[in-house]
């Protein structure tokens, strides 16, 4: 099956800089990359998403990158707030045997004031 | 978006007694659901794949009559977990995509239910 790894496991940054997430993939037949941002006790939600066939997307402070040819992508936070502080996976959807999706082992990110 | 609903979101439990969780999506049918296991402060395991109107689909090193599933309807997963022990307690939420069986790359967000914390005694 599909092995998705993420780094780093934690990240404290200031307010007002910004942060990144890097994640891994192993199978080339993925082709569907989300972020989820979840807060605890409650269900992930979706932040950000990019298809294989694009190989960055932005979405006001959001943005993500994907390179194919290296199996990976990253997350990028700008201009950071208190309120992104949370946990955020990653995530790779593989395209055969029901579309499952495979998640990074998340991100704990804490925004300092 | 998609909206799927699980119950309970807590259930705590006896050792050796069983415990059902019940997935639904609400407004869209879904031929295919998605278990994940949630260790405090670790990711989402993907434990199996139910679909309806077959068996599910268990990833490697999931105990196929540990946790039993069920996809009863085009709406309605469960997820039994039998003879529960102290090592089961943890945080199970389900998932499905509202595009069911989609394979164009423009489509497959993941909704999730809220999850159901189980504490087992």
């Amino acid at each position: 099956g599909e092995n998705v790894e993420q780094h780093p496991s934690t990240l404290s940054v200031q307010e007002g800089d910004s942060a990144v997430i890097k994640c891994t993939y192993s199978d080339s037949a993925s082709n569907y990359f989300p972020w989820y941002k979840q807060e605890l006790g409650k269900r992930p939600q979706l932040i950000i998403d990019i298809r294989s066939n694009v190989g960055e997307k932005k979405d006001q402070r959001i943005a993500v990158t994907l390179n194919k040819t290296a199996k990976h992508f990253s997350l990028h936070i700008t201009e950071t707030q208190p309120e992104d502080s949370a946990v955020y996976f990653c995530a790779a959807r593989v395209l055969y045997n029901f579309n499952k999706f495979y998640f990074g082992s998340g991100t704990k990110l804490n925004v300092k004031p | 978006g998609a909206v799927v609903s699980q119950h309970p979101s807590w259930v705590i439990c006896k050792s050796g007694t069983s415990v059902k969780i019940e997935c639904r999506s609400l407004d869209f049918q879904a031929t295919t659901m998605f278990w994940y296991r949630q260790f405090p402060k670790q990711s989402l395991m993907l434990m199996a794949t139910s679909n309806e109107g077959s068996k599910a689909t268990y990833e490697q090193g999931v105990e196929k009559d540990k946790f039993l599933i069920n996809h009863a309807s085009l709406t309605l997963s469960t997820l039994t977990v039998t003879s529960a022990h102290p090592e089961d307690s943890s945080f199970y939420i389900c998932s499905a995509p509202p595009y069911q069986g989609a394979t164009d790359a423009n489509t497959g967000e993941l909704f999730f239910g809220e999850g159901s914390r189980l504490t087992v005694l």
